[in-house]
């Protein structure tokens, strides 16, 4: 496995406001991902975070809301932007480790907007 | 759009009773599955992995896996208190890489 380390691991944000949420593991890995989890809902993939170029993003995310950086293999850092109510979530970096598809999850970071 | 299913629950068992979790799933190339188990409060932490079809045990854990059916199941034997969770169930495909996730199966222990 690999350790992740988010930061904040909590917040709590006023409207119309940005974040960044910084990513860090402990070993280069290949693949990262950003997902969200939304209070009492499962995972929704945010964006597949790319070393030295632009982010996938899925679909209903765009980069303008959620800008997201990977300047390295070890780490990441995602921005909420303009925050709304809305946007009160975990916000979760995960990584694959070894091939597979094996993905582990950091600790989280737990927004609150008000 | 893929789409991984599962029961909401909550699954209510008595302590040292075997729990059993299905997830069904709709994306017939999908080729690795995983469960996840997620306390309140803390985040998603992996318990099982299972690649082919058949079964695989890791301690009181037995994850099912039937691609013909499109289904996967997770098993606890002698459940415990502790498992007291929401698991969740998640697809991968080697394309996409990343994992599409259910939403999740509470699990209550009774002591």
């Amino acid at each position: 496995s690999a350790v992740i380390s988010q930061k904040p691991s909590r917040d709590i944000c006023q409207r119309g406001t940005s974040l960044t949420i910084q990513c860090q593991v402990d070993s280069q890995v290949t693949m990262m991902f950003w997902y969200r989890q939304q209070p009492g809902q499962s995972l929704t993939l945010i964006a597949t975070a790319n070393q030295g170029s632009e982010a996938t993003y899925e679909s209903g995310f765009v980069i303008d809301k959620f800008p997201i950086s990977r300047p390295n293999l070890t780490f990441s850092t995602l921005t909420v932007s303009n925050m709304s109510p809305e946007d009160s979530s975990i916000y979760l970096c995960s990584v694959e480790v070894n091939s597979g598809n094996t993905i582990y999850f950091g600790e989280g970071s737990w927004l609150t907007v008000v | 759009q893929k789409e991984v299913e599962q029961n909401s629950g909550p699954l209510s068992v008595p302590e040292g009773a075997i729990a059993s979790l299905n997830c069904t799933y709709s994306d017939r190339v999908s080729q690795s599955f995983f469960w996840y188990r997620q306390y309140s409060g803390k985040s998603p932490e992996l318990i099982m992995s299972i690649y082919s079809n058949g079964d695989k045990e890791d301690g009181r854990f037995t994850a099912q896996l039937n691609k013909a059916s499109q289904y996967v199941s997770l098993l606890i034997r002698d459940s415990q208190p502790s498992d007291s969770a929401t698991y969740l169930c998640a697809v991968g495909d080697t394309g996409r890489r990343a994992l599409t996730f259910g939403s999740g199966t509470r699990l209550q222990v009774q002591p």
